[in-house]
């Protein structure tokens, strides 16, 4: 157990709602980022949040949106969801300082019909 | 933006040969390299680091160098057995925003 839990484990939506996704990181963990990893591809980044704000985002449009909370638990919101979102998502968390790598949780797994 | 290529895309040695994986990054500024092992449905687990004062790191069987100037490095997995079995992605953090990228990965077969 690596200390860094989501919720929930599976999950499945129909095109066009809204969805939450979960993430539960370790006490002292204040940099969580978020991840899209399609089947058979690399983890894709969405954005980071370090100390509740957000400080690095990558190639999503506006829709996927992220909260970060003093008690070092996250979400994910994506709205409008589409096809092309069913993918495994992780969130990655770390203590602060440059010498630690990112611990990744188990992720959930969205589906889209 | 920060690219970072993984070459092969899959990788089949036999059992007891070495395993070598290479990775380019495209941000100069990159100082953290990580290799993460991915079992099927499981979690990316972290196996090895290095930073970029570094040029090589070695844990038992698996080891990493770094070439700054060329903005390569390569995990090196040597006496393989069937556990090692699984994908493996590299990936490079930033100096500038602290995010970390991810190559597409290599599914690395060990044969009997």
């Amino acid at each position: 157990e690596t200390g860094v839990t989501q919720s929930p484990t599976h999950l499945i939506k129909t095109r066009g709602q809204q969805v939450t996704l979960r993430c539960s990181s370790q006490s002292g963990h204040n940099t969580v980022s978020w991840y899209q990893q399609a089947l058979g591809q690399g983890p894709q980044f969405i954005f980071q949040y370090y100390r509740e704000e957000e400080n690095g985002r990558g190639n999503f449009p506006p829709r996927f949106s992220g909260l970060q909370f003093p008690n070092y638990s996250s979400e994910l919101n994506v709205n409008a969801l589409e096809l092309d979102d069913s993918a495994l998502y992780l969130c990655a968390s770390r203590p602060p300082g440059a010498n630690y790598g990112y611990t990744f949780g188990s992720g959930t797994r969205l589906t889209v019909v | 933006g920060e690219n970072v290529e993984q070459h092969p895309s899959t990788l089949s040695v036999q059992e007891g040969d070495s395993a070598v994986i290479k990775c380019t990054y495209s941000d100069s500024a990159s100082n953290y390299f990580p290799w993460y092992k991915q079992e099927l449905g499981k979690r990316p687990q972290l196996i090895i680091d290095i930073r970029s004062n570094v040029g090589e790191k070695k844990d038992q069987r698996i080891a990493v160098t770094l070439n700054k100037t060329a903005k390569h490095f390569s995990l090196h997995i040597t006496e393989t057995q069937p556990e090692d079995s699984a994908v493996y992605f590299c990936a490079a953090r930033g100096n500038r925003d602290d995010k970390i990228i991810f190559g597409k990965g290599t599914r690395l077969h060990i044969l009997p």
